[in-house]
């Protein structure tokens, strides 16, 4: 069975400063991993996702994350934070089957 | 291009009274769920389906029914509703039925209130 993680369900950070989100995952076979983002009223839309090869991964926004097998990790970090990433993110695992398992997400607050 | 569209965006029912959630998508995707977001507990699978004429539950299928006569439509009927199915509901889709590598797209969300 898969699951997800997410701990701090509220993270805040000054603008500039680096964004750091928190994901582990459990899986029975190997995962795929993704962060979606969700902005107020909005449906959810994909910020990067890992499938195989290069464990550290870039996606849209300046945003990556890294999967770390023997941590079972996937951590999202921004270098420095914008005005413009206050939002809601979840962390997914899927598996065979489509079955896609959300976090219970974080929402992130940046601070001018 | 639409994506993903679902309607109503906004709704208010009765305990007892049924509706159908619509969910269409133009981009000729095999798999269609069905999720619902309450506060503190993210995203939760209600049903999904890999292809016309297939749908299987997920994790929180009670109360909820689905049917996929196409491919483009998947729509969520509430038969008897509860103040418990009050939540933000979201259709998505990806293009394959296979191991999970795709993208999940998603519709705007249907904010249904059951008083």
């Amino acid at each position: 069975a898969q699951s997800v993680t997410q701990l701090g369900s509220h993270v805040s950070v000054s603008e500039g400063a680096l964004v750091l989100l928190r994901c582990n995952y459990s899986s029975s076979v190997p995962p795929y991993l993704f962060w979606y983002v969700q902005y107020p009223n909005q449906g959810l839309q994909l910020l990067l996702k890992y499938t195989t090869g290069a464990t550290l991964v870039k996606g849209i926004n300046g945003f990556e994350a890294e999967f770390k097998k023997s941590e079972t990790s996937f951590h999202l970090t921004k270098p420095s934070a914008h005005m413009s990433d206050a939002a809601e993110y979840f962390c997914a695992v899927s598996s065979a089957g489509n079955q896609f398992y959300f976090g219970t997400g974080t929402s992130l607050t940046v601070i001018p | 291009n639409a994506g993903v569209t679902q309607t109503p965006k906004f709704q208010v029912l009765k305990t007892g009274q049924s509706m159908t959630l619509q969910c269409a998508q133009d981009m000729n995707h095999e798999y269609m769920s069905w999720y619902r977001q309450d506060p503190g507990m993210g995203l939760r699978l209600i049903h999904y389906s890999v292809g016309a004429g297939i749908t299987d539950q997920g994790e929180v299928p009670n109360g909820y029914n689905v049917s996929r006569s196409t491919t483009e439509d998947f729509p969520l009927r509430l038969l008897s509703a509860a103040p418990s199915q009050t939540s933000v509901y979201f259709c998505a889709s990806t293009p394959v039925a296979g191991p999970g590598t795709g993208e999940l797209f998603f519709g705007e969300g249907s904010r249904l209130t059951v008083l």
